[in-house]
């Protein structure tokens, strides 16, 4: 069966990085893409971005350009999420979702992972 | 960029009761690519419907997806005690996908 499995909550200092994982199982790695989403304490879902697990395109939300990188390693069939120069607004839970497809868009979210807390404080 | 827009915000009813949520796009979308999730407290989404109507794996008959255009909604035909959650529409047609702000369905 599909499993995504996630890194463990963090907790960073302001403009520190992070790094959150997400290792697959239970189906070909390159066959589904995945997007990256959070959700901030009492918020909505918010989408960052998407891989393409085949070919390693990305495609980040304006709101993050330059701040985001999303790799997969298919070796292990996990995936990456690295988000720098963090605030006290990026604590979140972020989860990553696998896309229905191998493409970006025209596919829904059709397994998520359990989440991770990132909680960023001084 | 597209906005989806979840009314209403609250939706308070008792099991067994038919629970209706709507979703609005602000500029004319294509249904196939129209999904809905529901989010339990401390829990991840997950996919409920998809291409608008499409029920996703394994999931009861009492959910069903209807609509176009900009105008969509989310039936539970009679609500279950498990069913009480947030619920997220999302178009995922373009980039970015955007999420609804939710419509949480709690027991009256």
């Amino acid at each position: 069966q599909v499993q995504l499995v996630q890194s463990g909550a963090e907790v960073k200092k302001p403009g520190a990085s992070v790094k959150v994982s997400c290792k697959a199982s239970g189906y070909v790695f390159t066959r589904h893409g995945f997007s990256w989403v959070r959700q901030a304490p009492g918020q909505g879902l918010e989408w960052m971005g998407w891989i393409n697990t085949y070919n390693d395109n990305t495609d980040y939300a304006q709101k993050f350009q330059g701040r985001v990188t999303m790799t997969a390693d298919t070796s292990t069939s996990t995936a990456y999420m690295e988000l720098r120069n963090l605030s006290s607004d990026d604590t979140a839970v972020y989860y990553c979702a696998r896309l229905l497809g191998r493409g970006l868009i025209y596919y829904p979210f059709d397994y998520w992972g359990q989440g991770t807390l990132v909680t960023v404080s001084s | 960029e597209i906005v989806l827009t979840q009314s209403p915000g609250t939706l308070s009813l008792s099991p067994g009761e038919r629970a209706t949520l709507s979703c609005r796009a602000s500029q004319s979308v294509s249904s196939s690519y129209l999904g809905w999730y529901q989010q339990k407290p401390g829990q991840a989404p997950w996919l409920l419907i998809y291409g608008a109507s499409s029920r996703a794996t394994g999931i009861p008959d009492r959910f069903s997806g209807s609509g176009s255009g900009t105008d969509f909604t989310l039936t539970i035909s009679r609500l279950e005690p498990e069913d009480f959650a947030v619920y997220y529409c999302q178009y995922y047609g373009s980039s970015p996908p955007p999420f609804g702000q939710g419509t949480k369905v709690e027991i009256k």
